[in-house]
């Protein structure tokens, strides 16, 4: 019973380094979400993908890019990583009228 | 601008004290008002959740309060034990909206001390 799994669970960047965030989930859900948390914001939406083969820009998508590659996986890219991108970031998947439901995270440092 | 308002930031409780903690929202569209639980290393989990359309919802000790009026929502943890330290956050959506996009507090750190 994996769920959602995120890949890599931590990574350190230098400024101006590229980076993927992998993550899938094998609840046969629908939608699929990408969350960054900084401490006293809670977490906030990036990018989200509705329903496979569709993504649309949530709270704050700039600096990121998103793929959704199929039902199961939804990647999280950093063209050109900046020490404001310092986070943790979450994935999460739905199906929908239902609770979210997600990874245990990828600890992000960009020095 | 924050949409959800979280207070307070961090709560110490003794065990078997009650925990309470209060959200306020903005968009009066929002129709589904769930909390996460989230302990250290790991990601939030659903905890319990509330339609507008009651006033509170209980399940086991955990309590949600609402108030459509006062766009208001709060949990109670009753009878706190030292596994509940954690930190809780509350969140708001529209449910039928595409995507079912969640907007969360920023968060309260609860300490239960035995």
């Amino acid at each position: 019973n994996a769920g959602v799994t995120q890949t890599p669970k931590f990574q350190v960047l230098k400024t101006g380094q590229s980076m993927t965030l992998q993550c899938a989930q094998d609840m046969n859900h629908n939608s699929m979400y990408w969350y960054r948390q900084d401490p006293g914001m809670g977490l906030r939406l990036i990018y989200y993908s509705a329903s496979e083969g569709t993504t649309d820009k949530g709270e704050v998508p700039n600096g990121y890019n998103v793929s959704r590659l199929n039902k199961r996986e939804f990647s999280l890219r950093l063209e050109s990583a900046a020490p404001s991108q310092t986070s943790v970031y979450f994935c999460a998947s739905s199906v929908p009228n239902q609770p979210q439901h997600f990874g245990d995270g990828t600890r992000l440092s960009i020095l | 601008q924050q949409q959800v308002k979280q207070s307070p930031q961090s709560l110490i409780v003794q065990k078997g004290g009650i925990s309470i903690i209060n959200c306020a929202y903005e968009n009066t569209a929002f129709d589904y008002f769930p909390w996460y639980q989230q302990f250290p290393g790991k990601g939030p989990a659903l905890l319990i959740a509330i339609r507008p359309d009651v006033s509170e919802k209980k399940e086991g000790r955990f309590t949600i309060s609402f108030n459509k009026s006062a766009k208001q929502f709060s949990l109670h943890i009753m009878d706190s034990q030292p596994g509940d330290s954690a930190t809780y956050f509350c969140a708001a959506s529209i449910i039928k909206a595409a995507g079912n996009k969640l907007t969360f507090g920023g968060g309260t750190r609860v300490l239960v001390k035995p």
